[in-house]
């Protein structure tokens, strides 16, 4: 079945250590999105990636990296510079970079930092 | 500035009875609209989207949704809530111009009493 595996489901981190999560999706999506959620805010775009090594600056990229090196995988780093990093964290595709199709998300990563 | 709107963060309805949740938008120009559907610790799931065409727009799970231009909205309805439903359910909004920009409203929780 074509979809977005994202791991871990759940993270633990200590104070000032990076930690990446993966999203891998088979979909053949050109387009893929890191959305950071949390309650009572809605999802906030963190980076985008519209073709294969390339990816821009979301609304809340301070903190975080990313890379996208293949069209299947678009990983986070959240880095030690990230003030708040603990929230849960959606991936999604779509089939072009926006506008003509809706956005497909894995089941999300939850990170907390001890 | 483009948003969206859902001003009811909670909404509790009994099993059987209808459901009407909100949604607002604030946009240039006529965006596409999305209903995604959220269930604990999950990813998003679409529930129904609006591009062009008939107001009225059919989704799954029996929901459906209907476009007022006039009214900038596009509310989510359903005859008959089942158990299953309780969830949080977000409205989003894309431009048709083709940008990355999907714009989430922050959300309503449902919760349905038996």
């Amino acid at each position: 079945d074509g979809g977005i595996t994202q791991s871990p489901k759940y993270l633990f981190r200590k104070e000032g250590q990076n930690v990446t999560l993966s999203c891998e999706q088979n979909l053949n999506h050109d387009a893929m999105y890191w959305y950071r959620q949390d309650p009572g805010q809605g999802l906030r775009l963190i980076y985008y990636s519209q073709i294969v090594n390339d990816f821009q600056k979301g609304d809340i990229a301070e903190g975080y990296s990313v890379s996208r090196e293949k069209k299947e995988s678009f990983p986070l780093t959240v880095t030690s510079a990230q003030k708040n990093p603990t929230a849960f964290y959606l991936c999604a595709s779509s089939t072009t970079g926006g506008g003509t199709g809706e956005l497909f998300f894995g089941e999300g990563s939850r990170l907390t930092v001890l | 500035a483009q948003s969206v709107t859902q001003p009811d963060i909670h909404i509790t309805v009994s099993e059987g009875a209808s459901l009407e949740l909100r949604c607002n938008y604030s946009y240039g120009a006529t965006p596409y609209l999305f209903w995604y559907v959220q269930s604990p610790g999950q990813g998003l799931q679409l529930l129904l989207k609006y591009f062009s065409g008939d107001t009225l727009v059919q989704g799954i799970k029996g929901f459906e949704a209907e476009f007022k231009r006039s009214q900038s909205s596009f509310n989510l309805r359903k005859p008959s809530v089942h158990w299953s439903d309780a969830a949080e359910y977000f409205c989003a909004v894309v431009g048709t111009s083709g940008t990355y920009k999907y714009i989430f409203g922050t959300g309503t929780r449902l919760k349905v009493l038996a």
